[in-house]
């Protein structure tokens, strides 16, 4: 079993859709949680971290559940932009393990 | 953020020959780098973790002598791919962590823009 698992995807949706991404891990002992994201060709950039009390910024918004661990990122009014591969990514003792990845694309 | 360099951004070699790859913190030092490789559709792969100073660790199944990595430096670290074959054709990526005094699973990694080899 892989050590994070996302759904590859791809999520093709509207400009103004809401969209959910969904990530598991096995390591119950991880520490940390953060999404990135990864455009075609270029490496990847923070896009969060993932606190257990839930997190917001701006049209994304960020869940941890340590009991189910799972984590889940919600992007809200999607934008052309936001088209890019979505990476789960799971630290431990600064060791970080990527999903990989759930690839979105953001239609007109 | 913090910025990472690699160079070079992109290499076309024969088959047998030797590749370096340099991954540089720009504007902080990093004591610890890693470099990853990611085929295509699928998720970076971590390789080794270089610390400054000493031997990289390696993950499980990746060759030591095929992948020599060198920490000469607090702001630069080296892949040398030896010896390679088509199927070392990859995307790697290298990743530096900044340091912000915190525990080490707080502190967040930036990466290079990567390197694409390919191997004929």
């Amino acid at each position: 079993r892989k050590e994070v698992e996302q759904d590859p995807g791809p999520f093709n949706v509207p400009e103004g859709a809401t969209v959910a991404f969904n990530c598991t891990y096995s390591n119950s002992a991880s520490q940390s949680f953060f999404w990135y994201r990864q455009d075609c060709r270029k490496e990847p950039k923070l896009l969060m971290s993932v606190y257990s009390s839930g997190n917001e910024d701006g049209r994304f918004t960020a869940q941890l559940n340590r009991a189910s661990q799972y984590i889940s990122l919600l992007i809200r009014d999607s934008k052309l932009s936001d088209s890019a591969t979505y990476l789960c990514v799971v630290n431990r003792f600064g060791d970080m393990r990527f999903g990989a990845g759930t690839r979105l694309t953001v239609k007109p | 953020g913090a910025v990472v360099s690699q160079h070079p951004s992109r290499v076309i070699c024969k088959s047998g020959t030797s590749v370096k790859i340099e991954c540089r913190s720009l504007d902080f030092q990093a004591t610890t780098m890693f470099w990853y490789r990611q085929f295509p559709k699928q998720s970076l792969m971590l390789m080794a973790t270089s610390n400054e100073g000493s031997k990289a660790t390696y993950e499980q199944g990746v060759e030591k002598d095929k992948f020599l990595i060198n920490h000469a430096s607090l702001t630069l670290s080296t892949l040398t791919v030896t010896s390679a074959h088509p199927e070392d054709s990859s995307f790697y990526i290298c990743s530096a962590r900044l340091r912000t005094g915190g525990p080490s699973s707080y502190n967040e990694q930036f990466f290079g823009p990567g390197t694409r080899l390919t191997v004929l």
